[in-house]
This record gives structure tokens, C-alpha cells and sequence, in this order.
């Protein structure tokens, strides 16, 4: 079945450790996003992707890196520098395309702890 | 993009019709209504989306409103898998990202 995978699901880092989240799709969609949840609120868009080597920055971005060196993986670096990575973090993917550019398929998510 | 605003949370009999309303004044022309939903601690779902017509899925129907300022997520039949909190939003078709509030919490009892 096609969908994506977020490995790991849970995750615990101790302070000033960088961590990468993964994110793979095998639906061929062209774009790629992390989201960022806290408990009891919404999602915040931290980086997308429209196309292999490409990505924008989100509303959040500070304190994270991304690549996209393939189009079915989009990789999110939590580094030292985020100030308060202990989050549920969520990849998604859509077509791209303009019919369906906001029809995000959403993986399961990874949960970040850090201690 | 427009803004959405929705009730933190509602309540519905399993089996009984879920109408979980959204407003959104400020919609200019070319904006579509989308609709999410999250169940504990997993990631969102597509359920709908639509510019002006009221549409119909398999999932739901979303009802909206002449003037397009406000409209209406139907779970004709809810079940206590529908127990989720469902996401409002409105946004360009080709817009580059989707901004989610904090939605409304739907607790379907028995």
C-alpha cells in the first residue's frame, strides 16, 4: 500500500544532541512537509519541499535543516539550536500539482522527547 | 489566507448526524474550505474540500454557505471512531502550505 513512513516513533535525545527524524513516500507525490504539534494545539509548518532539491523555509524553521536529495525522502534535523524540540513531529506529502496541492497525506508521526 | 474560527469542542450520540460548523468571514473568491481531522496521536486525515458547491464523499458532505462565509462538516452517521479533533481551513488551491488551527475536539458517545 502506498503512504509514508516516519521512523522512529518515539525518540529520546538528551540536550545539545542533534536527532533526524525520517520521512519516506512511496506514493510519488512532488511535495513534501514537516509539521511541528505541541499538546492541544495545532500543527505549524516547519519546511516544504515542491521538488527534489529544493525547500522553503516554514513558519518555524529556525533551529532545523532539511534535504531533499530524492523525491520520496525529506529527512528533518533537529538541531542543538532548537530551543524546545520536544514536540509530536508529522510529514506529510501531496501531488504538488494544483488540483490536488492541498490534499496532504499525513504519516504517523514521530514523537521527539528531549531530556 | 483567511482565518477560521471554530468551537473547541462538541459532543454527539453514536448513530446521530455530527454538523461541526466553521466560519470564515474573510474568504475572498478564489479560496477552497478544506477539512481535516486528527485522532489522538496520529497523524491528520483529508476528509473534504470545496469552493462553493456543497460536496459529498464518502466520509462527509460539507454544507456551504451562500456567501461563503461559513459552512458545515456533516458526519451523517457518527460512530466512536469518529472521536477526533477536525480541522477548519481555508486556503488557495495552489497555495505552498496549509495553516492549521487548533480545531474543534469531536467526542462521539455511546
Amino acid at each position: 500500500d502506498g503512504g509514508i513512513t516516519q521512523s522512529p516513533k518515539y525518540l529520546f535525545r538528551k540536550e545539545g544532541q542533534n536527532v533526524t527524524l525520517s520521512c519516506e513516500q512511496n506514493l510519488n507525490h512532488d511535495a513534501m512537509y514537516w509539521y511541528r504539534q505541541d499538546p492541544g494545539q495545532g500543527l505549524r509548518l516547519i519546511y516544504y519541499s515542491q521538488i527534489v532539491n529544493d525547500f522553503q523555509k516554514g513558519d518555524i524553521a529556525e533551529g532545523y535543516s532539511v534535504s531533499r536529495e530524492k523525491k520520496e525522502s525529506f529527512p528533518l534535523t533537529v538541531t542543538s539550536a532548537q530551543k524546545n524540540p520536544t514536540a509530536f513531529y508529522l510529514c506529510a506529502s501531496s501531488i504538488g500539482e494544483m488540483a490536488g496541492a492541498n490534499v496532504l497525506t499525513f504519516g504517523a508521526g514521530s514523537r521527539l522527547t528531549v531530556l | 489566507d483567511a482565518k477560521t474560527t471554530q468551537p473547541p469542542s462538541m459532543d454527539c450520540a453514536e448513530g446521530r448526524a455530527a454538523n461541526l460548523p466553521c466560519n470564515h468571514s474573510t474568504i475572498s473568491g478564489n479560496e477552497y474550505v478544506y477539512w481535516y481531522r486528527q485522532i489522538h496521536s496520529q497523524g491528520p486525515q483529508y476528509i473534504i474540500h470545496g469552493l462553493k458547491n456543497n460536496e459529498t464523499n464518502e466520509m462527509a458532505s460539507l454544507i456551504i454557505t451562500e456567501d461563503r462565509k461559513s459552512s458545515t462538516l456533516i458526519l451523517p452517521h457518527a460512530t466512536l471512531r469518529d472521536t477526533a479533533v477536525y480541522y477548519c481551513i481555508v486556503s488557495l488551491m495552489n497555495t505552498d502550505k496549509l495553516i492549521f488551527g487548533t480545531g474543534t475536539r469531536l467526542q462521539v458517545f455511546p
